[in-house]
């Protein structure tokens, strides 16, 4: 069974300042991950797929890295709209996979 | 404006039976990969399954393989999720997603829109 493993599970961050999130795969992705925005109440946002590609309409102030089972997403430069939930999700083995999110607190 | 809109959430017993319906606008429903995603309260997503765009080929969750069925009507641009034998830990917000790329994982490129979910309660 595949496990996304994130960390950490709370990051608390100032505003103009620089987020770092992980997710670890149990197995190689290759580079079949994708990253999700999620605020209470409403739907999920997708930021990147590909590990590394932004989707569109999304700010380069997010940006993806990382392959095999090893991946990032770097939030620079904190804006209020940017505090939320943070889920990866792989996407090289059936079934799919969310990790179990990291939730990006203000400091 | 792409919109998906999910119904059909509620109280249910456990052991009861509850169809969820995602009616979709704004884009091509027969051109796209579609998917269920759930949240219970106060836990992360959890992937469902997902259907290829003429209903032939349907992927799930190999827990939820058996009780929870995904099937389409392409004429009604609607997407379903038939879920059986409901249990305490079926309660959650259901979402429904496109596809973007393709639902096969060699050309998925992330679910891009989603509805704003509904909730299903299993309760007695």
């Amino acid at each position: 069974e595949m496990m996304m493993t994130q960390s950490p599970a709370t990051l608390s961050v100032s505003p103009g300042e620089i987020a770092t999130l992980s997710c670890r795969a149990s197995q190689s992705l290759s580079n079949n991950v994708a990253w999700y925005q999620h605020k209470p109440g409403q739907a999920p946002r997708l930021l990147i797929y590909g590990a590394s590609t932004r989707a569109t309409g999304i700010p380069d102030r997010f940006s993806g890295s990382g392959s095999g089972t090893e991946f990032t997403l770097t939030i620079s430069s904190l804006q209020s709209e940017d505090f939320a939930v943070y889920y990866c999700q792989q996407y090289n083995k059936w079934p799919r996979a969310f990790g179990q999110g990291t939730k990006v607190e203000i400091k | 404006e792409v919109q998906l809109v999910e119904s059909g959430g509620g109280l249910v017993q456990p052991g009861g039976s509850l169809r969820l319906s995602c009616a979709t606008s704004g884009f091509t429903f027969t051109s796209y990969w579609m998917s269920w995603v759930r949240q219970a309260p106060g836990k992360g997503l959890e992937w469902v399954g997902n259907i290829e765009e003429d209903g032939s080929v349907k992927n799930y969750e190999d827990s939820l393989r058996g009780r929870f069925t995904i099937f389409r009507d392409n004429a009604k641009n609607t997407l379903y999720l038939q879920m059986n034998n409901l249990g305490a830990k079926d309660t959650a917000v259901y979402y429904c997603a496109r596809d973007l790329g393709g639902g096969y994982n060699w050309n998925y490129q992330g679910s891009d829109c989603w509805g704003q979910g509904t909730l299903v309660t299993v309760s007695s």
